[in-house]
């Protein structure tokens, strides 16, 4: 168990839709990374949360967006969903601001879009 | 930006074998190198990291090497066991920046 919880675990949806997927980090874990894992794309990192301040950012469509909370919990909103937003959600934790230092992933949600 | 390449894609080995997998980093930056492994339905779990100031580290059946001049890095595995099965994923990191980049993965399968 990495400590990171993310919920919901599967979300079935429409096109067109908007989901909001959550993630608690690690006790003292003060990032949050979102991460879209993808058949034909791999892992691929979207965006960085620190302290409650975006920190970096990759490769995220305008559709999507994050916070985070000051109780450090994170949500990822996803809008006007298409079919190739169908994937695998994950969250990861580390304690500081630099992607230098180990990061723990939650089990992730899995969205699928009919 | 960072590009991680990561072979082989897939690894089947006889139970007892060693496994290794090997990746290759273009920046000369990056100085912290993860390795994950990810089971059916779950999430990437770090197994070992190492940084750019060491060659090797070992934890029980599992080492990390890493060649910073020739910018590769490769994972190993003795005494495979069926548990052992998974996909395993590389990845490279700077200090400076804010991205943790992924190698292809490797699915290993360990035949009892």
């Amino acid at each position: 168990d990495s400590g990171v919880t993310q919920t919901p675990k599967h979300l079935i949806t429409a096109t067109g839709q908007r989901v909001t997927l959550r993630c608690s980090p690690r006790s003292g874990d003060l990032s949050v990374y979102w991460y879209q894992q993808s058949l034909d794309q791999g892992l691929q990192f979207l965006i960085q949360y620190y302290n409650g301040e975006e920190r970096a950012k990759g490769n995220i469509l305008e559709r999507f967006s994050a916070q985070q909370f000051p109780d450090l919990h994170s949500e990822l909103n996803l809008s006007s969903l298409e079919l190739g937003d169908s994937a695998l959600y994950f969250c990861a934790s580390s304690e500081g601001q630099n992607s230098n230092q180990p990061q723990h992933f939650g089990d992730g949600t899995r969205l699928s879009i009919l | 930006g960072e590009n991680v390449e990561q072979h082989p894609s897939t690894l089947s080995v006889q139970e007892g074998d060693s496994a290794v997998i090997k990746c290759t980093y273009s920046d000369s930056a990056s100085n912290y190198f993860p390795w994950y492994k990810q089971e059916l339905g779950k999430g990437p779990q770090l197994i070992i990291d190492i940084r750019s100031n060491v060659g090797e580290k070992k934890d029980q059946r599992i080492a990390v090497t890493l060649n910073k001049t020739a910018k590769h890095f490769s994972l190993h595995i003795t005494e495979t066991q069926p548990e052992d099965s998974a996909v395993y994923f590389c990845a490279a990191s700077q200090a400076a920046g804010n991205k943790l980049t992924f190698g292809g993965g490797t699915r290993v399968l360990v035949k009892p």
